[in-house]
């Protein structure tokens, strides 16, 4: 079982590109999450998904998408990548979204110049 | 506002000595408190649950304590071995809201030296 699956694990972006976060998990986890990583501030939440065919706003939406279109596949899209986006991005997964454990990925590298 | 704050931000202690790590928070409603680790590139592992009657939770070296009407818990590593450097970090989970209501501390990011 490989659990929750990011890719790619860095990226150099020019600013104004478009971009897209991949995020797999196999174990049929209904809830999901993207989380970014900044020195000095921990993990904010950036968007969620409950359920697949549904999406919410976390704390720090402006900027990101994301679509949830099965259970597994939860990726992020960054429509015209920003300096300030550079950043750690995590996903993470819960077996339901009050579920007690919460699984991240290794993480995606981000450098938007 | 709910805000979870760790103490140290950073810490240094020599391989075999003990320590602990220290947590506040003002999370209401109050649902549950846990604590993650963080090696360095990757991603957060959970060490710890505990639920507003526990008042201590053990994971092999580490130990977790809750003080729920003091809003504090602390992590304890015993023995400390060059595996345990890493980031420590707090989350308490509060209830309602959509997307599960964890709130994340900052972390405190510990070195264990040989």
């Amino acid at each position: 079982i490989a659990g929750i699956t990011q890719a790619p694990t860095s990226q150099i972006l020019a600013a104004g590109r478009r971009m897209t976060l991949r995020c797999t998990q196999d174990m049929r986890h209904n809830a999901m999450y993207w989380y970014r990583q900044d020195l000095g501030l921990g993990l904010r939440l950036i968007h969620y998904s409950n359920t697949a065919g549904t999406t919410g706003k976390g704390e720090v939406p402006d900027g990101y998408s994301v679509s949830r279109a099965n259970t597994d596949d939860f990726p992020l899209t960054l429509a015209s990548a920003v300096p300030s986006q550079t950043s750690v991005y995590f996903c993470a997964s819960r077996d339901q979204p009050d579920g007690n454990i919460q699984y991240f990925g290794a993480g995606t590298r981000l450098s938007v110049l | 506002k709910n805000q979870v704050e760790q103490s140290p931000q950073s810490l240094i202690i020599l391989e075999g000595k003990n320590c602990t790590l220290q947590c506040n928070y003002t999370v209401s409603p109050f649902s549950n408190l846990r604590w993650y680790k963080q090696d360095t590139g990757r991603g957060p592992v959970s060490l710890t649950i505990m639920t507003f009657s526990e008042n201590t939770k053990s994971n092999g070296r580490y130990t977790a304590t809750l003080d729920a009407d003091t809003k504090q818990s602390s992590l304890h590593i015993t023995a400390s071995q060059l595996s345990d450097s890493a980031s420590y970090i707090c989350v308490v989970r509060s209830y309602g809201g959509s997307q599960g209501n964890l709130i994340f501390g900052k972390g405190t990011k510990l070195s264990v030296k040989p």
